[in-house]
């Protein structure tokens, strides 16, 4: 069964300092993997996606991501941090053809920002 | 691009009154479509997911149903609520292949 560990529930980063936030997981064979941010009481929206080909992969608000399949990671990256990056962020693993195209989500992580 | 739309945003009931919570969607055909709750402070516990209309497969045992009685409507159901269905309900819709689910922005359930 896949699985999915972010292991920092909470992270606190000064505005303009860089985040990193990580994301192990668990998958039997070449997984689809997803990050998603979450504003309080909305939606998770999309922030990027790795199906296949370049490992760093970029997304919306200037995030990026990491596969790096000996590690079993999906690291999370934003250079600088804006007040509004604040928000629960979340990792998800799926696989193509699987029944339903499921995606297992992480606990997620919470980023406070300080000014 | 795929819009998602769910009703109501917020909703109060009683113990033991029925529930049916909307979700549809628009700019996709055909899409696999979820329904996830999310209990404070925790991640996401996916619930019902659905490859077709009429098609519904139950993720864990417990006191809702769904059903999709059209391409692109998807409702959560139960006829007696019970305090531990408190929680934040997102539906979600995938269109296609090598596409990723979308979310609706939610809508927060309270128990009294």
């Amino acid at each position: 069964a896949q699985s999915v560990t972010q292991p920092d529930i909470h992270i606190t980063v000064s505005e303009g300092a860089s985040l990193e936030l990580r994301c192990n997981y668990s998958y039997g064979a070449t997984p689809y993997l997803f990050w998603y941010v979450q504003s309080p009481g909305q939606g998770l929206q999309l922030l990027l996606k790795y199906f296949s080909g370049d490992t760093l992969v970029q997304g919306i608000k200037g995030f990026e991501a990491e596969f790096k399949r000996s590690q079993s990671s999906f690291n999370l990256r934003k250079p600088s941090v804006h007040w509004s990056d604040a928000a629960e962020y979340f990792c998800a693993v799926g696989a193509a053809g699987a029944a339903g195209n499921k995606l297992t989500f992480g606990g997620g992580t919470r980023v406070l920002v300080k000014p | 691009s795929q819009t998602i739309h769910q009703w109501p945003a917020t909703l109060v009931q009683p113990v033991g009154s029925p529930l049916s919570l909307e979700c549809t969607v628009e700019g996709t055909s055909n899409p696999n479509l979820y329904w996830y709750r999310q209990a404070a402070g925790r991640g996401l516990q996916l619930l019902f997911y659905s490859v077709g209309i009429g098609q519904i497969s139950s993720e864990v045992p417990q006191n809702l149903s769904a059903s999709r009685p059209q391409d692109r409507q998807f409702i959560l159901s139960s006829k007696k609520l019970l305090l531990s269905d408190s929680g934040f309900y997102l539906c979600a819709c995938k269109g296609g292949v090598n596409q990723p689910q979308h979310f609706g922005d939610g809508t927060r359930l309270s128990i009294l």
